[in-house]
């Protein structure tokens, strides 16, 4: 299994631009999330989905749109990309139902200039 | 809502030296607590993970944390650390329903020095 994979791994944008970041799970798992990390303030949960068709808002959704068609994918789109959603970016997956571990991708790094 | 809260932002120590991390959380119900680390450019790796039963959990290379439920804490520790311990630690807390989200900290960064 590669488990859950992230593109692209670096990505400079100029404020107001589009982008689609990708992440895709192989290991069948009913939960994916999206977190972003900055300095000093752990991991923040932006958006998650519990199975495919189903997406709900974590604790900073602005700016970030997700869908999700299949179990394995959950891209993370930015409409018009600012300077504040300069970051590093996670997808994680994990099972739903019952205790389990979450998964994580190995991130995306964005800036945005 | 929950919450958790990392005591220390910032840890220095030399390789043999013990390491004790703090993490208290804010939660009424059940939870299962996790602590990852992150070592230099690169992802988060799950070191222990406590779901129920025994309090004191051991992970992996020679890291333990045990919950004390009374204290809303998951204190993680490990006897003698080596270099390659430097990381950013992060402990996390989901509640124990289904499709319960994951809280982290705000992480404590690690360096170990020779």
């Amino acid at each position: 299994n590669a488990g859950v994979t992230q593109t692209p791994k670096f990505q400079v944008l100029k404020t107001g631009q589009s982008m689609t970041l990708q992440c895709a799970q192989d290991m069948n798992h009913e939960y994916m999330s999206w977190y972003r990390q900055d300095p000093g303030m752990g991991l923040r949960l932006i958006h998650y989905s519990v199975g495919a068709g189903i997406t709900d808002q974590g604790e900073v959704p602005n700016g970030y749109n997700v869908s999700r068609s299949t179990t394995e994918d959950f891209p993370l789109r930015l409409l018009s990309a600012a300077p504040s959603q300069t970051s590093v970016y996670f997808c994680a997956s994990r099972r739903g139902g019952g205790p389990s571990e979450q998964y994580f991708g190995p991130g995306t790094r964005l800036t945005v200039t | 809502a929950q919450s958790v809260s990392q005591h220390n932002h910032h840890v220095i120590l030399s390789e043999a030296a013990s390491l004790e991390l703090g993490c208290n959380y804010s939660y009424g119900g059940t939870v299962n607590l996790f602590w990852y680390v992150q070592y230099p450019g690169q992802h988060l790796q799950l070191l222990l993970k406590y779901f129920s039963g025994d309090p004191l959990v051991k992970g992996i290379k020679g890291f333990e944390a045990e919950f004390i439920k009374s204290k809303f804490s998951f204190n993680l520790r490990k006897p003698s650390v080596q270099w390659s311990d430097t990381a950013e630690y992060f402990c996390a807390v989901k509640s124990t329903d289904s499709w319960g989200k994951l809280q982290f900290g705000a992480g404590t960064q690690v360096v170990v020095t020779p």
